[in-house]
C-alpha cells in the first residue's frame, strides 16, 4: 500500500521560499510507472495542479504555467522522497498543499495528508 | 487553467441517486477521455473515485459511475448513503501538460 507523508513549515513569510517534502512508502520515487505530483487547494483558486517529477530512463519535470517561473520539484532517491520549492511567495500562495501519486490522464490515486501553508509576515 | 463548471450543490435522500455534471470545452472534456472524479470529506485529502471517464479504482463501490457526452462529464451516485455526503471534484486533462479541475459540488444526503 502506497503511503505519502508530507512535512514542512506551515508559515512562510512573503517573498521567501516555500519548501515541502513528501516521503514515499510502498513504492519508489524512481518507479517507471509513477508520477509524483504537487497539488494545492485554496478557497480562491480551488484545486490546482502545480507540477510533477517522474523517472522514465531519465528524470523529467513538468510544471503548471501559472507557477513555472517560481517552482522546482526534485526527487531524492537516497531518501525515497520528493520535494517542492516555490519561490517568491505572496499571500495568494496560501493554500493546503498535497503531494500525490498518479498521472494527469488517469488521476491521482494516492495523496499525502495535506499541509496548510500560510504566507504571512 | 480554466476551471471546469460544476453545480455548487446537489442533494438526495438515502437510497436515491444524484448526478453531478462537469462542463468543460472541446479542448479538455470534449477532446480527451481523461476525466477523473474525486470525493473529499472535510479536512481530508481528495479520494479518486473515477478515472478515464468511467473506470473505478479498486475498492470504490459500484454505486459510483461516470459518463461523458460531448463537453460534459457526469458522476452518478446511486443508492445514496450517509457517508457519500462530501465535496466532489472533477478533473480533465487538456493536453500539453495541462490539467483542469472542476469548481466542486457539495453533495448533501437529506
Amino acid at each position: 500500500q502506497v503511503q505519502l507523508q508530507q512535512s514542512g513549515p506551515g508559515l512562510v513569510k512573503p517573498s521567501q521560499t516555500l519548501s515541502l517534502t513528501c516521503a514515499i512508502s510502498g513504492d519508489s520515487v524512481s518507479s517507471n510507472s509513477a508520477g509524483w505530483n504537487w497539488i494545492r487547494q485554496s478557497p480562491s483558486r480551488g484545486l490546482e495542479w502545480l507540477g510533477r517529477t517522474y523517472y522514465s530512463s531519465k528524470w523529467y519535470n513538468d510544471y503548471a504555467e501559472s507557477v513555472k517561473s517560481r517552482i522546482t520539484i526534485n526527487p531524492d532517491t537516497s531518501k525515497n522522497q520528493f520535494s517542492l520549492q516555490l519561490n517568491s511567495v505572496t499571500p495568494e500562495d496560501t493554500a493546503v498543499y498535497y503531494c500525490a501519486r498518479g498521472w494527469l490522464q488517469t488521476g491521482f490515486a494516492y495523496w499525502g495528508q495535506g499541509t496548510l501553508v500560510t504566507v504571512s509576515s | 487553467q480554466s476551471a471546469l463548471t460544476q453545480p455548487p450543490s446537489a442533494s438526495g435522500s438515502p437510497g436515491q441517486s444524484v448526478t453531478i455534471s462537469c462542463t468543460g470545452t472541446s479542448s479538455d472534456v470534449g477532446d480527451y477521455n481523461s476525466v477523473s472524479w474525486y470525493q473529499q470529506h472535510p479536512g481530508k485529502a481528495p479520494k479518486l473515485m473515477i478515472y478515464e471517464v468511467s473506470k473505478r479504482p479498486s475498492g470504490v463501490p459500484d454505486r459510483f459511475s461516470g459518463s461523458k457526452s460531448g463537453n460534459t462529464a457526469s458522476l452518478t451516485v446511486s443508492g445514496l448513503q450517509a457517508e457519500d455526503e462530501a465535496d466532489y471534484y472533477c478533473s480533465s486533462y487538456a493536453g500539453n501538460i495541462h490539467l483542469s479541475f472542476g469548481t466542486g459540488t457539495r453533495v448533501t444526503v437529506l
